[in-house]
């Protein structure tokens, strides 16, 4: 069945730093990528997305690459603040009446 | 400006007495989704409207309900919350099943006593 993996957290970083968060996945056919962010205490926020391979999708100085070559989908950042402190998970959907299929999701801390 | 609203936001209820939770949106979306998060646990999908239409997943227990009265409003009810229930749930619309982009509400944390 499809699957996404994340690398296991916690992330630990200096306000300014870079982030990488890696995201794979397992799928038949064709998924469309999702990150979600989950900030303390809410509910999930769409990040970003990508619909097809070597799309990027980017946000709030978020991007991620779908490259279907290493079915990967890493987010990255090149200077993170203490406000992007938070729960990123990533997630894919086949096309039609499908879930989405969420990771287990990697908890960013940043400091000050 | 609000789209996806779910109250209340913490819910404590007793050992083995129902409960419900409610969701309503304001984007006139035809799917809603139930999930079930766990600490620091992915979000679990427990079912999903289409319209009028009730999706059940394969494994969810049959402990948990869903009423959908109205395009607007969505509830989730728990029959017997065992203290294994206790989670964030979280409601969430989508236009349709073909329109990829789910909206989530902010969750109600239950707390089983």
């Amino acid at each position: 069945g499809d699957s996404v993996t994340q690398m296991e957290g916690p992330v630990t970083l200096s306000e300014e730093a870079f982030l990488t968060i890696n995201c794979t996945y397992t799928a038949t056919g064709y998924p469309s990528l999702f990150w979600y962010v989950q900030y303390p205490g809410e509910g999930l926020q769409l990040l970003l997305k990508a619909t097809k391979a070597d799309d990027k999708g980017s946000n709030k100085g978020f991007e991620a690459t779908y490259r279907k070559e290493t079915t990967s989908f890493h987010l990255e950042k090149g200077s993170v603040q203490v406000s992007d402190s938070a729960v990123y998970f990533c997630a894919l959907r086949r096309s039609g009446n499908t879930p989405l299929v969420f990771g287990k999701g990697t908890r960013l801390s940043v400091i000050a | 400006d609000a789209m996806v609203i779910q109250n209340p936001r913490y819910q404590v209820t007793q050992f083995g007495k129902p409960v419900t939770l409610s969701c309503s949106q304001t984007l006139n979306h035809n799917v809603m989704y139930w999930y079930q998060q766990k600490s620091s646990q992915a979000p679990k999908l427990l079912f999903h409207y289409y319209d009028k239409d009730f999706n059940n997943e394969a494994d969810t227990p049959d402990n948990f309900q869903s009423r959908r009265p109205n395009t607007s409003f969505c509830f989730l009810d728990i029959r017997s919350p065992g203290l294994g229930d206790a989670a964030m749930y979280l409601c969430a619309t989508s236009r349709d099943t073909v329109q990829e982009t789910q909206y989530f509400g902010p969750g109600t944390r239950l707390l089983v006593l």
